[in-house]
């Protein structure tokens, strides 16, 4: 499979903990973003990368959240201290650069905060 | 004003029926659209990508674009129950992320 990979596809997790979540581009794809949707919305931007470099984060992106890609391939987000407002899905998307290039999304990571 | 904007739904149609669905943005510089299909409990699919004012055809799909009245939409011709899902208008803003819409949520009748 030489899609977008997201591990875990879920996460329960009780409120004030710290969760880690990965996503492995497509291969050749230089550029990987995150984003967070909750029900009944679109999804909301939240940070890119173009290879190692954080371009652009998200104000949604709050002081408990990171994000790293260390070698330009592989991602994580970190959310710390979870609250319940994070409950959400967590997608990871990646593309090749460039203005307008399409981005393609991996299966998500659904976070519950309980 | 919301920067992507939807039409409401849920739209219901028959089978065999053409779907439409509109999206409106509010950001006159922007340069690339895209559709996306969510199935229920899914990801996002990239469905089309539009660039240039007019028409672009991919099978039962037509995306239509009008720059100057920031209007883009997408035709399902020949709608099938298995295009029931909710699709996703986004917009190439600047660093080429992207901004959506709330999604339209359609459902083919058989």
């Amino acid at each position: 499979d030489t899609g977008v990979s997201q591990d875990p596809r879920h996460k329960i997790t009780k409120r004030g903990q710290n969760v880690t979540f990965r996503c492995d581009p497509i291969s050749e794809h230089n550029r990987l973003y995150w984003y967070r949707q909750t029900l009944g919305q679109g999804p909301e931007f939240l940070t890119y990368f173009q290879n190692e470099a954080q371009l652009e984060k998200s104000r949604l992106l709050s002081d408990r959240f990171s994000a790293e890609r260390p070698k330009g391939s592989f991602s994580t987000l970190e959310i710390q201290r979870t609250e319940q407002g994070d409950s959400a899905m967590y997608l990871c998307a990646s593309s090749l650069a460039g203005e307008g290039v399409e981005a393609f999304f991996g299966q998500g990571t659904r976070l519950t905060v309980v | 004003q919301k920067e992507v904007e939807q039409n409401s739904g849920p739209l219901s149609v028959p089978e065999g029926a053409i779907a439409s669905l509109n999206c409106t943005y509010s950001d006159r510089v922007s340069q690339s659209f895209f559709w996306y299909r969510q199935y229920s409990g899914k990801s996002p699919e990239l469905i089309m990508s539009i660039y240039s004012n007019g028409d672009k055809e991919d099978g039962r799909f037509t995306a239509q674009l009008n720059k100057a009245s920031q209007y883009v939409s997408l035709l399902i011709r020949d709608s099938q129950p298995s295009d029931s899902a909710t699709y996703l208008c986004a917009v190439g803003t600047s660093g080429s992320r992207l901004t959506f819409g709330e999604g339209t949520q359609l459902t083919v009748n058989p």
